[in-house]
């Protein structure tokens, strides 16, 4: 059982679609954080969010963390064929000191 | 800008045989951390050290052992490579808990 769900699992869409994607637990987080993976590289980040109800924009991406800090999205207004990638979630648990990752979305843009 | 190195990038080693995995690090972090990751799995910490000497065990730690003789050095050691060790191993720096910068990652294959 993964402590940070994430979904969809797999999205393929056309360019100029808008996406959201999803990262959820039944943990609350002291803070979470967006990376985005290429295919034979490593994760990079993206974000940190902190605050509960946090709203943070990145150009086209927009990150928001849950009011309770169970939960955040990811959403990309008219994707382009350079967000293609993993886009992993992850964070630690107020409880315990272990930091966690989801098993990621595939986001697949198609020109 | 690579603060942060892996080698090799690529290997191929028989079952039985002991592997090195080595990263390297020109950031003066302090945390330093293995992970590796499986499709379906995500990214799960092996071992991580918080210090010159100061190590401890992360989520799938059996079979690995890791050495850090210098701030800059994180060695991961496979002493008895298996099947199921074939992964793809990324090295993670942090200076906080507020973001990890990865390695580009090595691509193992125990045969």
């Amino acid at each position: 059982t993964q402590l940070l769900e994430q979904s969809p699992q797999f999205l393929s869409i056309q360019e100029g679609e808008n996406l959201t994607v999803y990262c959820n637990s039944s943990s609350v987080f002291s803070s979470l954080q967006w990376y985005r993976q290429e295919p034979g590289e490593g994760p990079v980040l993206l974000v940190t969010v902190v605050t509960g109800g946090e709203v943070k924009k990145l150009k086209r991406l927009t990150f928001q963390f849950g009011d309770a800090r169970k939960d955040s999205s990811l959403h990309i207004t008219a994707a382009q064929p350079g967000d293609t990638g993993l886009y992993l979630c992850a964070g630690a648990p107020d409880t315990g000191n272990q930091f966690y990752f989801g098993t990621g979305t595939s986001l697949t843009v198609i020109p | 800008d690579a603060g942060i190195t892996q080698s090799p990038r690529h290997k191929v080693t028989e079952t039985g045989t002991p592997v090195t995995l080595r990263c390297h690090q020109t950031e003066n972090h302090r945390y330093m951390y293995w992970y590796r990751q499986d499709p379906g799995h995500g990214l799960r910490l092996i071992h991580y050290s918080y210090g010159v000497k100061d190590t401890d065990k992360g989520e799938v730690s059996d079979g690995y052992s890791v050495s850090r003789s210098k701030t800059e050095d994180f060695l991961l050691t496979l002493e008895s490579a298996t099947s199921s060790q074939t992964s793809v191993y990324f090295c993670a720096i942090s200076e906080t808990v507020y973001g990890y910068t990865f390695g580009s990652g090595t691509r193992l294959t125990v045969v």
